[in-house]
């Protein structure tokens, strides 16, 4: 069965400091690989996803990057975090077979604050 | 353009009462894909169900039961003898359908967070 992992599961950084957070799915190859924020009470913003290595797509501009060295980690990155960065990000995978796997399904979440 | 709404942004209601949460959705795609999804205290997303724009049948599993009707475009979600551990907030969310290789795209409605009271 497929799996998917995210660390870490909390971060307190300051505000200029860079980010790293790591996201792997285990028990399935080539999948599609997403990056999703979710401020204090909102819904879900896509931020990033990925169909394959070195493929990264951005859905709004933003303090944030992505890249996917490996078919199954995709890492979520800034050089310099601001205070509108602090949410609650999560990392989803799908199948990449059209038709009826469209569902995506979410890792474990990592609470970031920036202070 | 595609929107997700769910109007109900908090309910309330006492164990074993049942209780709905509303989706009304647009999209100008004569192909695409519903689901539910849960996320407990927790934070973690849980994946409830998918329905494709095809199959209006509603379905039931346990407690839960989903009623799709595309002439309201609606997808309205029931718990049926609700229970303390089915507090969460329940997002409603559409896809397109897409080619194979791509990505899935999904919308997410902004949640509707559930309370059951003992």
């Amino acid at each position: 069965s497929q799996t998917i992992h995210q660390w870490p599961a909390t971060l307190v950084q300051p505000v200029g400091s860079p980010l790293s957070l790591e996201c792997t799915v285990e028990g399935t190859s080539n999948p599609n690989l997403y990056w999703y924020r979710q401020a204090a009470g909102r819904g879900l913003q896509l931020l990033f996803y990925s169909v394959g290595i070195g493929q990264i797509s951005s859905e709004v501009p933003q303090n944030l990057s992505a890249s996917r060295p490996q078919d199954r980690q995709f890492i979520l990155s800034s050089k310099k975090l601001l205070l509108s960065d602090s949410g609650f990000y999560l990392c989803a995978w799908s199948l990449k077979d059209h038709g009826q796997y469209n569902e995506q399904f979410f890792g474990p979440g990592t609470r970031l604050t920036v202070l | 353009a595609q929107k997700v709404t769910q109007a109900q942004t908090e309910i309330s209601v006492v164990e074993k009462e049942d209780v709905t949460l509303d989706c009304v959705y647009e999209t100008r795609d004569t192909t695409y894909y519903l689901f539910w999804y849960k996320q407990p205290p927790s934070g973690e997303l849980v994946f409830l169900i998918r329905r494709n724009s095809f199959d209006e049948q509603n379905e039931i599993s346990g407690r839960y039961s989903w009623n799709f009707q595309k002439s309201t475009s609606s997808f309205n979600f029931t718990i049926t003898a609700s229970q303390v551990v089915d507090s969460a907030v329940y997002f409603c969310a559409l896809s397109e359908a897409r080619r194979a290789s791509s990505a899935s795209k999904i919308i997410f409605g902004s949640g509707t967070r559930l309370s059951i009271r003992p």
